[in-house]
């Protein structure tokens, strides 16, 4: 049973506006959260995180933003740029202890910015 | 990343002919992880290791078998390699239990015709 869902498998966004991605989840355990990034040919970067005990997380233009009671999370960028086009995976993980430090991750979306 | 080197970064085999995947680090991070990624299902685990000569299973480990004699090397082996392990694999490092952010290798494309 997927645990980590990312519903929409692409998304397209002009540039200058802004892209959000979404993310689901069901373990309840999860208590961390996490958004990488991917280009062709290359491994996973990580983007940005966010703990349980907050409800959104900023850096630069990614803000990321927890519904805990909804099970959800989303991504956004803004302004959106073409170098942004990737896919975005995002990863949950629980803080305690034991094998729970393992990511679980999404599907991912295929972000394309156009120009 | 340049603390995680994977080889071969391309590899073209046969089935039924073994397989083995290496990660080597430079980070000293106690935690090593091997995924694969396929189109429509992500990044799945198929092993971990928490330290020297101790590793576990993930979601996806029937086929594949690792070892870790020494911090820096994680190997993955398909004994026998089928064409559904045609994938791209992906090593990772991780500091410890309380450090979440995983550190990605390049990747190795295996295709197994």
């Amino acid at each position: 049973d997927q645990q980590v869902k990312q519903n929409s498998p692409s998304l397209s966004v002009q540039e200058g506006r802004i892209s959000i991605l979404n993310c689901d989840y069901t373990n309840s355990m999860f208590d961390y959260f996490l958004w990488y990034k991917k280009y062709p040919a290359e491994g996973p970067t990580f983007l940005i995180s966010i703990s349980s005990i907050k409800d959104k997380n900023e850096d630069g233009r990614f803000t990321v933003f927890l519904n805990k009671s909804a099970k959800h999370l989303s991504l956004h960028i803004v302004p959106s740029q073409p170098g942004d086009s990737a896919v975005y995976f995002c990863a949950a993980s629980g803080n305690s202890g034991g094998s729970n430090y393992k990511l679980t991750f999404g599907k991912g979306t295929l972000l394309t910015v156009n120009p | 990343d340049a603390g995680i080197t994977q080889s071969p970064r391309h590899k073209v085999t046969e089935t039924g002919t073994p397989v083995t995947l290496r990660c080597h680090q430079t980070e000293n991070h106690r935690y090593m992880y091997w995924y694969r990624q396929d189109p429509g299902h992500g990044l799945r685990l198929i092993h971990y290791s928490y330290g020297v000569k101790d590793t576990d299973k993930g979601e996806v480990s029937d086929g594949y078998s690792v070892s870790r004699s020494k911090t820096e090397d994680f190997l993955l082996t398909l004994e026998s390699a089928t064409s559904s392990q045609t994938s791209v694999y992906f090593c990772a490092t991780q500091m410890g239990p309380g450090a979440n952010v995983l550190t990605f290798g390049a990747g190795s494309r295996l295709t197994v015709l």
